[in-house]
């Protein structure tokens, strides 16, 4: 079946440490988003790729970093420089970077990323 | 800039009730499209309605219902004979113009009792 895969399911955090969350989809779609959920605040977009081998800054992308050397694959990575990275966060996919196709973005399950 | 108010943070029915989550959106684009998601307690966001500008023609699904108003910028949803199923986060998300980010309401967490 097609869809997006996110893993780990949970994660934890040390303090000071580099954590890298997957996303890989088998949709082909070319657009690729990060969002970061808290608790009463919605969705929050970190980065998204439009295409391999670019990306682009969302609202909150400080702390955080991407890679797209391939195009089913997204990886986040959550750095020390994030001070408050406990959150859900969640991935997504879209068959272009615009939203005026006739799909929507596709979700993955998501990651729970935790503090020790 | 835009922006989307759900000013309903919780909603609490009884089954079988029907229920409406209001959706408020901003935007100075006269082209853009309006979603509804829904948000399990498993966590994935499932896709539920694409609406764009032009089109006010309101929808139905099943025991969903769509409520598109450019007079007054909202986007509601009404569940009819609410099941216990139904119980879960719901967002309401928009994008417009030259932007590539969809913006997310703060979503309505919806409690169906048995």
């Amino acid at each position: 079946d097609g869809g997006i895969t996110q893993s780990p399911k949970y994660l934890f955090r040390k303090e000071g440490q580099n954590v890298t969350l997957s996303c890989e989809q088998n949709l082909n779609h070319d657009a690729m988003y990060w969002y970061r959920q808290d608790p009463g605040q919605g969705l929050r977009l970190i980065y998204y790729s439009q295409i391999v081998n670019d990306f682009q800054k969302g609202d909150i992308a400080e702390g955080y970093s991407v890679s797209r050397e391939k195009k089913e694959s997204f990886p986040l990575t959550v750095t020390s420089a994030q001070k408050n990275p406990t959150a859900f966060y969640l991935c997504a996919s879209s068959i272009d970077i615009l939203q005026f196709s006739n799909q929507p973005q596709h979700f993955g399950d998501g990651t729970r990323l935790s503090i020790l | 800039a835009q922006k989307v108010t759900q000013a309903q943070t919780e909603i609490s029915v009884v089954e079988k009730e029907d229920v409406t989550l209001d959706c408020v959106y901003e935007t100075r684009d006269t082209t853009y499209y309006l979603f509804w998601y829904k948000q399990p307690p498993s966590g994935e966001l499932v896709f539920l309605i694409r609406r764009n500008s032009f089109d006010e023609q309101n929808e139905i699904s099943g025991r969903y219902s769509w409520n598109f108003q450019k007079s007054t910028s909202s986007f509601n949803f009404t569940i009819t004979a609410s099941q216990v199923v139904d119980s879960a986060v719901y967002f309401c998300a928009l994008i417009g113009g030259a932007t590539n980010k969809l913006i997310f309401g703060t979503g309505t967490l919806l409690a169906v009792q048995p």
